[in-house]
C-alpha cells in the first residue's frame, strides 16, 4: 500500500489556525473512519492527538480537531502556539490488518 | 500505567538479522484490549509501520517487508519481539513498539508508545 500524501510543510503565526490534509484513496480514508493523528516533537515519541478521524483523547487541547471527507482527513490546529510547532503524521487503516502512515508536516509557528 | 520498552542491539551488519525486543510492563500482555505493533522512522524521515501480533500469535506485516520481517509474541515474559533478515542501510532507523487499541474505544489508535531504540545497519 501507498504512503498517504500529506503536504511537507505549512506554517503560520501565534494565534492564527492551520489545516493539515492527509489524502488517501477509496481503499483506506475513504472506505474506513480508522484515521488517527500524531504530533512529533524533534526527538520525541509520537503522541497520538486524534483517533477515529475526529474523536480528541482527553488530555489533549481541545485546540486540536479533525475531520474525514471522501479520500481526505483532516488536521486543524486552531490558536497556534509556540509549543505545536512539531512533525504531524496521519494513520490509516489499509484493510486486510494493514495499516499506513502519511509522510509527515513540519509545522512552523513563525 | 503500562509501558513500553524496546532492547536489542544498536548495530546490525549488512545481510545479518535485527532482532528488537519489546518488554511490555504494568500489565498483562495477554489482554484482548490491544495489539502490539513495530513501527519504524528513518532518520530524517517519516514513521513506516512494520507490523503486529496479538496475544493469541496472530501476526501481520506491511507487504513491503513481510518477506524479511517475523513478529512473535512470548505471553510467559510479557514481551513481544520483531526480526528482520537480510538487512540494509535502508533499514537504519529508531524503531518503536506500540500498542494499538483493539477494542471499540480508540480503535485502531497508537495510544501508548516505547522510548524508541536506534538500530544502525553497517
Amino acid at each position: 500500500q501507498s504512503a498517504l500524501t500529506q503536504p511537507a510543510s505549512v506554517s503560520a503565526s501565534p494565534g492564527q489556525s492551520i489545516t493539515i490534509s492527509c489524502a488517501g484513496s477509496s481503499s483506506d480514508i475513504g472506505t474506513y473512519k480508522l484515521v488517527s493523528w500524531y504530533q512529533q516533537h524533534p526527538g520525541k515519541v509520537p503522541k497520538l492527538i486524534i483517533y477515529e478521524a475526529s474523536r480528541r483523547p482527553s488530555e489533549v487541547s481541545t485546540r486540536f480537531s479533525a475531520s474525514k471527507s471522501g479520500n481526505t482527513a483532516s488536521l486543524t490546529i486552531s490558536g497556534l502556539q509556540a509549543d505545536d510547532e512539531a512533525d504531524y503524521y496521519c494513520s490509516s487503516y489499509v484493510g486486510s490488518s494493514n495499516w499506513v502512515f502519511g509522510g509527515g508536516t513540519k509545522l512552523t509557528v513563525l | 500505567q503500562m509501558y513500553l520498552q524496546e532492547s536489542g542491539p544498536g548495530l546490525v551488519k549488512p545481510s545479518e538479522a535485527l532482532s528488537l525486543t519489546c518488554t511490555v510492563s504494568g500489565d498483562s500482555i495477554t489482554t484482548n484490549s490491544y495489539y502490539w505493533d513495530w513501527i519504524r522512522q528513518p532518520p530524517g524521515k517519516g514513521l513506516e509501520w512494520i507490523g503486529t501480533v496479538y496475544y493469541t500469535g496472530t501476526t501481520y506485516s506491511s507487504p513491503s517487508l513481510q518477506s524479511r520481517v517475523t513478529i512473535s509474541i512470548d505471553t510467559s515474559t510479557n514481551q513481544f519481539s520483531l526480526k528482520m533478515i537480510s538487512v540494509t542501510a535502508t533499514d537504519t532507523a529508531v524503531y518503536y513498539c506500540a500498542r494499538r487499541s483493539a477494542a471499540s474505544l480508540r480503535q485502531g489508535a497508537f495510544d501508548l508508545w516505547g522510548q524508541g531504540t536506534m538500530v544502525t545497519v553497517s
